[in-house]
C-alpha cells in the first residue's frame, strides 16, 4: 500500500532553516511527483510547490520563491522540502502528497504531516 | 494570483444532500479535486478529475463541474461526514501552479 512517512516535529528560531523529509513506499517513486502543502494553525491548506521524482523539475508558489527548495533522493525514495529564513508565520503543519509525475495535479496520498514551530 | 472560492460553511441535517461549490476562472480547462479533512488529520482525497471517486470512498460522494464552478455533492450526508472540505486545481495561465480553495466547514446535525 502507498505510504508517505514524514520526519518529526521541529522547533526553530526566526531566521533559521528547516528541512522536512517524506519517505515513500508502496509504489514506483520515479513514476510520480511530490507536492508540499502547509496549514497554519486554524487556517486552510496552502500549496507550496511540486517536484517531479522522475526528472527533478520543480514548480514553486510565487510567495515562497527564493526561500524554498524541494529535492528528491531516488536511491531512498525520499523527498525533501527545505525552507529558509523562517518567520513566525511559517509556523504550520507541513504535508507531502503524491502527485502527477508531469505536473501539479493529482495529489492523492498524503503524509501524516510535520509540525514546524518558529519561535524565539 | 489565481483563486478558488468556496463558501465558508454549509449545514445540513443527517440524510439530506449537501452541496459544496468551488468557483474559479480556470475550471473550464482544469480539473477540480476535492479533499476531506477531519480535525487533527491529514486531508483525504474524495473526488479527483472533477467527478471520479477513489476506491474506498462511499458512493454518496460525487462531483461535477460546469463552466467556472465545480460542485461536491454528498447525498444522504452522515454525521461522520462533518469535516472541512477543500477544492484544489491549477492555474491555466502557463505557470501551472496549484491552488486550494479557502475551505468549507460542513456541519451535519
Amino acid at each position: 500500500q502507498v505510504q508517505l512517512v514524514q520526519s518529526g516535529a521541529e522547533v526553530k528560531k526566526p531566521g533559521a532553516s528547516v528541512k522536512v523529509s517524506c519517505k515513500a513506499s508502496g509504489y514506483t517513486f520515479t513514476s510520480y511527483g511530490i507536492s508540499w502543502v502547509r496549514q497554519a494553525p486554524g487556517q486552510g491548506l496552502e500549496w507550496m510547490g511540486w517536484i517531479s521524482a522522475y526528472n527533478g523539475n520543480t514548480n514553486y508558489a510565487q510567495k515562497l520563491q527564493g526561500r524554498v527548495t524541494m529535492t528528491t533522493d531516488t536511491s531512498t525514495s525520499t523527498a525533501y522540502m527545505e525552507l529558509r529564513s523562517l518567520r513566525s508565520d511559517d509556523t504550520a503543519v507541513y504535508y507531502c502528497a503524491r502527485s502527477s509525475v508531469a505536473d501539479t495535479t493529482g495529489l492523492d496520498y498524503w503524509g501524516q504531516g510535520t509540525l514546524v514551530t518558529v519561535s524565539s | 494570483s489565481y483563486e478558488l472560492t468556496q463558501p465558508p460553511s454549509v449545514s445540513v441535517s443527517p440524510g439530506q444532500t449537501a452541496r459544496i461549490t468551488c468557483s474559479g476562472d480556470a475550471l473550464p480547462k482544469k480539473y477540480a479535486y476535492w479533499y476531506q479533512q477531519k480535525s487533527g488529520q491529514a486531508p483525504v482525497l474524495v473526488i479527483y478529475e472533477d467527478s471520479k471517486r477513489p476506491s474506498g470512498i462511499p458512493e454518496r460522494f460525487s462531483g461535477s463541474s460546469s463552466g467556472t464552478m465545480a460542485t461536491l455533492t454528498i447525498s444522504g450526508a452522515q454525521v461522520e461526514d462533518e469535516a472541512d472540505y477543500y477544492c484544489y486545481s491549477t492555474d491555466s495561465s502557463g505557470n501551472h501552479r496549484g491552488v486550494f480553495g479557502g475551505g468549507t466547514k460542513l456541519t451535519v446535525l
